[in-house]
This record gives structure tokens, sequence and C-alpha cells, in this order.
């Protein structure tokens, strides 16, 4: 199976500051990734799609200056939380789909998640 | 856009019993629904999926069927094993590379030894 990584696993930084979140297709390229966000006990809810080389496409109530998402190049994609606050502690999943065997289907790999708490 | 919804949010099994979980969706245009199992801290994994084209698949203890009429599919698992205890998400989508999953809002399943 395809590979997606995200660094870094976790990470706590001070109320104010920003954190990027890097994620990585290791083993194939991927013109669009998710970001998702998980809060506890609640279910993954689609943040953004990710767009190689354009800018990306928020859901709504989502404040795009608040996360910043960079897709430079066909294996990476950033998620910059700025100016973060408690309330946006959470665990911070994306997702990359790939080709399947056959060429006419898609499978989403997910990346292992960024757990960030925000003191 | 898609709303998947997903019943019961928590489900109790003796071990050996079988387990079923419910989801409904509301976009006719989706055509891929994935299973995922969620294990706490980690990432979701695809267990089993299956697309408009079939109304059921089954892997090993596993089984999804697919009503395209009434827009709801259902995941089955058969003698259920402690280890079965996770958190499981049904999810939508229009099949392609560009398109999202929506997902339903998980049910804790708790596979009683």
């Amino acid at each position: 199976g395809a590979v997606v990584s995200q660094h870094p696993s976790w990470v706590i930084c001070k109320s104010g500051t920003s954190v990027k979140i890097e994620c990585r297709s290791l083993d194939f390229q991927a013109t669009t990734m998710f970001w998702y966000r998980q809060f506890p006990k609640q279910s993954l809810m689609l943040m953004a799609t990710s767009n190689e080389g354009s800018k990306a496409t928020y859901e709504q109530g989502v404040e795009k200056d608040k996360f910043l998402i960079n897709h430079a190049s066909l294996t990476l994609s950033t998620l910059t939380v700025t100016s973060a606050h408690p309330e946006d502690s959470s665990f911070y999943i994306c997702s990359a789909p790939k080709l399947g065997r056959g060429l006419s289907s898609y499978e989403q790999y997910f990346g292992p998640g960024t757990r960030l708490t925000v003191t | 856009g898609e709303n998947v919804e997903q019943h019961p949010s928590t489900l109790s099994v003796q071990e050996g019993d079988s387990a079923v979980i419910k989801c409904t969706y509301s976009d006719s245009a989706s055509n891929y629904f994935p299973w995922y199992k969620q294990e706490l801290g980690k990432r979701p994994q695809l267990i089993i999926d299956i697309r408009s084209n079939v109304g059921e698949k089954k892997d090993q203890r596993i089984a999804v069927t697919l009503n395209k009429t009434a827009k709801h599919f259902s995941l089955h698992i058969t003698e259920t094993q402690p280890e079965d205890s996770a958190v499981y998400f049904c999810a939508a989508s229009r099949e392609a590379a560009g398109n999202k999953l929506t997902f339903g809002g998980g049910t804790r399943v708790l596979v009683k030894p």
C-alpha cells in the first residue's frame, strides 16, 4: 500500500504562536490532499482540500487566514495554524488519494495524525 | 453537500456475536462508500469499501451492503473478537482524486470477552 507521513506527530505550543504541520506522500504523487480535524470522541471533519500549484479549497466555517495551506509539490502539503489558541487543540490528519491497481478507482491514504496542544 | 448519518453511536456486544452498524447518505451522486476502523490516537484504517455498482461485498468476517435506492449502507462484523473493539466510521464520496470523503459520526464498538 501507499504511505503518507506527517510531521510532527505531536506538538505543544503557546497561545498566539504559529505551528506548521507537514503531510508527505512518500511513494506516490498527489495533486490533491485533504486536511481533517478530529476533536476527542468526535468524527473527522474536513477542513480543506489542498491543491498542488493552486489555492486550497476551504470548507464552510474554516478560516482560511488562520489555517494556511500550501501544496508546493506533488508530495508535500503543509498546514500552518496561525495565532493558535487553546480551542485549536485537536488531532489533525491529512490524507491523499492514490489511483488503485485497476487505474479506475482511488483509495484515500491517511497520515498518522498530529496532536496539537495549545497552552 | 453530502451528509452522512451513522447509528448507533455506541455498540456493546458479547465476543462471538455479530455487530451491525448502519449509515445513510444524502447525495445520490455518491458512489464510493468506505468503512474505517480507528484506534485511539491512530489514523483511520480502511477495513472494507463498496462502490455503487455492487450491492454487497465480503471479506472474511466483515461484510458491507449497499442499498442505493434507500441511500443506506451497513457494516456487518461476524464472530466478533476483543480486538474488534475500536471506533468505526462510515464515509461517502463521489469517487475521484479530488473528491472528498464525508464521514459519519462514528460508532464506538466494545466487544466483551
